[in-house]
């Protein structure tokens, strides 16, 4: 069972390039997130989704695309990548609203 | 949104009981209080949730009044290894996501 697995763990990137991150989890969880974190900050969140085929404003989700493809996996894409979304950006998953998240690792992104 | 507001830091010496309390003001009656750790360079981890009372479990308890515009962590004997950031969160049931907000947390340091 490894919970909540992130991919890739570093990247960097040039100002106007893509990428996609791939979270994955195996707890057969309802609900997943993705958040970001600045240097000293608490976490924002990006996008989230209740459920295959879903997803969801956050707090802060210009610049950000989501898809629940399948049940098990939540993937962000950064369609032009600028300097802001330079970050730590974690995923999570919970088995339903308002229950326990279930982190992953993260994956530190420097956009230059 | 039922904004919260924690101490920025705190310090203790190992062996100490630790209270963070954390205020939310407009909460409303369907939300409920989560606290989660964490570790420099990981994801965020749950620790406890409540929603009125009292909740204990095995490394924390949660005292919440009766108006419950406050929450107060509790964690008892402190060691080094607790030094973490804890963060305070308010869970609305009704359009949960909608308004899920990390705050910037409470840095705990334990000292020898």
């Amino acid at each position: 069972n490894a919970g909540v697995t992130q991919t890739p763990k570093f990247r960097v990137l040039k100002t106007g390039q893509s990428m996609t991150l791939l979270c994955a989890q195996d707890m057969n969880h309802e609900y997943m997130y993705w958040y970001r974190q600045d240097p000293g900050m608490g976490l924002r969140l990006i996008h989230y989704s209740v459920g295959e085929g879903t997803t969801a404003k956050g707090e802060v989700p210009d610049g950000y695309n989501v898809s629940r493809l399948k049940k098990q996996n939540f993937l962000l894409g950064l369609e032009s990548a600028a300097p802001s979304q330079t970050s730590v950006y974690f995923c999570a998953s919970s088995y339903q609203a308002v229950y326990e998240q279930y982190f992953g690792p993260g994956t530190r992104l420097t956009v230059t | 949104l039922a904004k919260t507001t924690q101490p920025i830091s705190m310090d203790s010496y190992e062996g100490q009981e630790v209270n963070i309390t954390c205020s939310h003001n407009n909460i409303a009656t369907n939300d409920y209080i989560t606290w989660y750790q964490q570790f420099p360079s990981q994801g965020p981890r749950f620790i406890i949730q409540g929603y009125k009372t009292k909740v204990t479990n095995e490394v924390a308890s949660l005292f919440i009044p009766a108006d419950r515009k406050s929450s107060t962590l509790s964690l008892p004997r402190v060691s080094l290894s607790d030094t973490a950031v804890y963060y305070c969160l308010v869970e609305e049931a009704e359009n949960y996501g909608q308004n899920f907000v990390f705050g910037p947390g409470t840095r705990l340091s334990v000292l020898p």
